[in-house]
């Protein structure tokens, strides 16, 4: 079963540093790997999708790396702002028969970002 | 383009009661999925439905159903809702590969449906 795990769970930082969220899985036979911004009492955001061919991914400030075979990946978010704040989720979308297509999920890192 | 949209977007039920969590999209997916979020055991999957017609058991299905009305609608349904079902519910659909404009397999999501079991 898979088994997706975030580090740190929370994170203050203050405004104008880099920072890099870590995700970690334990089946490294995965389809993509999906990085989603959830601001409180909101939906789920998408922000980068990294296919299971591929090593990053870029958006603007965000950079999302993944190492299949290690199980992990990292955001990093440069040049933080306060409107950065918000949870982050790593999700591993499944390979393979039944499990495919379907998102395992971390618990999130909190980041706070203060001025 | 209004994506995923879910009704309603606050429920109260008193324990026993019945209800259903309406589920929409219209960027033409396959694929459609329910999740529960709750604090400490971050989203996990209750039913998904892999095209129209079909459905299956996510990881935690006990005490729901589902119905794949037609291509664009999913719905959740609690027939005898307890404490325990107390979440938030999130629907999501999911792209199939070489989706003009959008990136493979990726999963959208709706806003949610915060529901409080008295």
């Amino acid at each position: 079963k898979q088994e997706v795990t975030q580090i740190p769970a929370a994170l203050s930082v203050p405004e104008g540093e880099n920072l890099v969220l870590n995700c970690s899985f334990t089946d490294s036979a995965i389809y993509n790997l999906q990085w989603f911004r959830q601001d409180p009492g909101k939906g789920l955001t998408s922000l980068l999708l990294i296919q299971s061919s591929q090593r990053e991914q870029t958006s603007g400030r965000l950079n999302a790396s993944l190492d299949k075979s290690s199980g992990r990946s990292t955001l990093y978010i440069a040049a933080s702002q306060p409107g950065d704040s918000a949870t982050y989720l790593c999700a591993v979308g499944n390979a393979g028969g039944t499990s495919y297509g379907k998102l395992t999920f971390g618990q999130g890192t909190i980041l706070t970002v203060h001025p | 383009n209004a994506g995923v949209t879910q009704t309603p977007k606050f429920q109260v039920l008193k324990t026993g009661q019945s209800m259903t969590l309406q589920c929409a999209q219209d960027m033409n997916h396959n694929s459609m999925y329910w999740y529960r979020q709750d604090p400490g055991m971050g989203l996990r999957l209750i039913y998904y439905s892999a095209s129209e017609g079909t459905t299956d058991k996510g990881e935690v299905p006990n005490g729901y159903n589902v119905s794949r009305l037609n291509k664009r609608e999913f719905s959740l349904r609690l027939e005898s809702a307890a404490p325990s079902q107390t979440s938030v519910y999130f629907c999501a659909s999911r792209a199939p590969r070489a989706t003009w404009g959008q990136r493979d397999n990726e999963q959208f999501f709706g806003p949610g449906t915060r529901l409080t079991v008295l």
